[in-house]
């Protein structure tokens, strides 16, 4: 059974951090592996798809990689900003179904 | 483009009434359907996905139920609540193609008394 676990369970950073969130997973026979956000009280938005043969993806201030053989991705957000504050989410794509960590709740200080 | 409604937005209701929420999608056709149920402190967990009118697939044993009545409606039902049904329920779709992303609606706020 695909489990996956993403560590921080919360991080708290100042304005302007660089900073990284991990996600592992336990089956490499993944499809993709999706990066949301989730602001609190509302829907995912989907922020970076990793296709099962590619290595990473970029959009803007984020980069999210994927290391299938280890079972881990990690998703990089440059010079953070508090409008970055909220829970991040990885999920991976399993027979045409989703697997979630649990997140990661970030806030930004200013 | 493509749209997704959930409705009711926040629901209060007494254990042992039943439950009926409602997901719509706009501008394609097709689309895979999946309901989910987010528990303070848990992660998401898949309920139901259908791929089809009146293809729906469980995949936990629990107190709901699902139905796709046309192809762009998803409803979840239950003929008697229990408290542990509170939570977040969301409604997401996908074009169908392996490999897309879920887009996912604003969710339901469910709170059994």
């Amino acid at each position: 059974k695909q489990e996956v676990t993403q560590i921080p369970a919360a991080l708290s950073v100042p304005e302007g951090e660089n900073l990284v969130l991990n996600c592992s997973f336990t089956d490499s026979a993944i499809y993709n592996l999706q990066w949301f956000r989730q602001d609190p009280g509302k829907g995912l938005t989907s922020l970076l798809l990793i296709q099962s043969s590619q290595r990473e993806q970029t959009s803007g201030r984020l980069n999210a990689s994927l290391d299938k053989s280890s079972g881990r991705s990690t998703l990089y957000i440059a010079a953070s900003q508090p409008g970055d504050s909220a829970t991040y989410l990885c999920a991976v794509l399993i027979a045409q179904k989703l697997v979630f960590g649990q997140g990661t709740r970030l806030t930004i200080n200013p | 483009s493509q749209t997704i409604h959930q409705w009711p937005a926040t629901l209060v209701q007494p254990v042992g009434s039943p439950l009926s929420l409602e997901c719509t999608v706009e501008g394609t056709s097709n689309p895979n359907l999946y309901w989910y149920r987010q528990a303070a402190g848990r992660g998401l967990q898949l309920l139901f996905y259908s791929v089809g009118i009146g293809q729906i697939s469980s995949e936990v044993p629990q107190n709901l139920s699902a139905s796709r009545p046309q192809d762009r409606q998803f409803i979840l039902s239950s003929k008697k609540l229990l408290l542990s049904d509170s939570g977040f329920y969301l409604c997401a779709w996908t074009p169908g193609l392996s490999g897309e992303t879920q887009y996912f609606g604003p969710g339901t706020r469910l709170l059994v008394l």
